[in-house]
């Protein structure tokens, strides 16, 4: 199973709405990572979880909450978003690194609409 | 910081034509990786090849190379015989060594025509 699979696939939110996304792997990878991606944009970095702990926070405003309950589960706890947060969040698993074998898988995203 | 540098926004290609997309990057470091990714509209992101940048020879997959020329901090990607399921957004990626991280340039968005 070379998958990483996200839910919702779609979530239109209030700003005073609390609701969360949700990935999961089966692949026995380690290290799963959270992104944004805005329209016509590359993904941009927000969370890196490694053997369950988060080792990256690329400066994201604290409205975004990740957790990592499992080696298989990423959540990513939403509250209190603008409009402006309104994107594509992309989930991503790997190994954690090892020389050769680093490859991120993706998920096929939460389309998020914050009105 | 690392930084990577993709030139062209759009490009076309008729199909069973080849193309080549341009992708260079700024870095001192002497290990590190580099990647190609894929996002065909509305689908997820795949890896279409990597390049290690300790390795002289370049990576082939199939109908897919790449003109890596270290020296110059460059890393193109040659897509040969195109088809139409090869529209996609690309991306080109720099990974450090011994770093999650991947660094994306701002993609290239390819259009196959029949």
């Amino acid at each position: 199973d070379t998958e990483v699979t996200q839910t919702p696939k779609h979530l239109v939110m209030g700003m005073t709405n609390k609701k969360s996304l949700k990935c999961e792997q089966h692949m026995g990878h380690r290290a799963m990572y959270w992104y944004k991606q805005k329209a016509k944009k590359p993904p941009e970095l927000m969370f890196v979880y490694s053997y369950e702990k988060l080792s990256i926070n690329e400066s994201v405003p604290s409205r975004f909450s990740p957790e990592c309950p499992n080696s298989s589960l990423l959540n990513l706890h939403l509250h209190a978003l603008q409009p402006e947060d309104s994107a594509l969040y992309l989930c991503a698993s790997s190994q954690v690194w090892v020389a050769g074998v680093d490859e991120q898988f993706f998920g096929p995203g939460t389309r998020l609409t914050v009105l | 910081a690392q930084t990577v540098t993709q030139s062209q926004p759009e490009m076309s290609v008729q199909e069973a034509e080849t193309v080549t997309l341009s992708c260079t990057y700024d870095t001192s470091e002497s290990d590190y990786y580099l990647f190609w990714y894929k996002q065909p509209p509305s689908r997820q992101m795949i890896l279409v090849i990597r390049q290690e940048a300790y390795k002289q020879q370049n990576a082939t997959e199939n109908r897919f190379s790449v003109n890596f020329q270290k020296a110059a901090k460059s890393f193109s990607l040659k897509i040969s015989d195109s088809q139409l399921g090869d529209a996609a957004m690309y991306f080109c990626a720099y990974r450090s060594e011994g770093a999650d991280k991947l660094i994306f340039g701002t993609g290239t968005r390819l259009q196959v025509f029949p």
